[in-house]
């Protein structure tokens, strides 16, 4: 069974430009997570997914990022326009049920230059 | 809020014991986790333990639960240098299952 996704792996774009990144959780899970570390700080929730419904969103910084779970499959971190603080690693999660154990997929590293 | 503290490093000689140690100022009655992060990997699910359990075992490692204190640790027997990685501590916080604090990670290093 294939973990979660994630893509690209690295990015690297300049400040003011958009961002996607894209996370593909494990077949059948229908909460999925992001969570983002930034300048090796803790690793903290952005927002929570139940099947395409944002079910939690508390964690997002503010309306430059904005995540989409269309049909409920795979979901989308946009960031437009990045800035330097949005540097970091990117991770998405899956879990079957809420408060079952979230599986991470290997994160994206995002460069804002 | 909740809060999860970690040691930021330990080294350890290759056959020690390791034990990392973590905090938390509250929890939900859940599970608590153990995630590994290899150099350039994405995170690991390493072992959990369900809040009503003190003590769970799987091969070399042990975690150990002290609800009183809210202290959680792993302890890994026979660590190898293969060891070597950044183990994070996370808890969902009070009234919510939908998310984990993370603590800051423990770096890990193992010397031959």
């Amino acid at each position: 069974e294939a973990g979660v996704t994630q893509f690209p792996s690295h990015s690297v774009i300049e400040k003011g430009q958009t961002v996607t990144l894209r996370c593909d959780p494990i077949s059948g899970h229908d909460n999925l997570y992001w969570y983002r570390r930034v300048m090796g700080k803790e690793i903290k929730f952005l927002l929570h997914f139940v099947k395409e419904s944002k079910q939690d969103e508390s964690g997002m910084p503010n309306n430059r990022f904005l995540a989409e779970r269309t049909g409920g499959t795979y979901s989308t971190l946009k960031v437009q326009p990045a800035e330097l603080e949005d540097s970091g690693v990117y991770f998405c999660a899956s879990s079957q049920d809420e408060g079952h154990t979230q599986y991470f997929g290997p994160g994206t590293r995002l460069t804002v230059l | 809020g909740e809060d999860v503290e970690q040691s930021l490093f330990l080294s350890v000689r290759e056959g020690d014991s390791s034990v990392i140690n973590c905090t938390y100022t509250d929890s939900s009655s859940t599970y608590l986790y153990w995630y590994k992060q290899e150099p350039g990997a994405g995170l690991q699910l390493l072992t959990y333990i369900f809040s009503n359990m003190d003590m769970k075992q799987d091969q070399r490692l042990t975690v150990l639960l002290n609800k009183k204190d809210k202290h959680l640790s792993l302890r890994i027997a026979d660590t190898q240098t293969g060891d070597s990685a950044i183990y994070f501590c996370a808890a969902p916080p009070w009234g919510a299952t939908n998310k984990l604090i993370f603590g800051t990670g423990t770096l890990l290093a193992v010397q031959p």
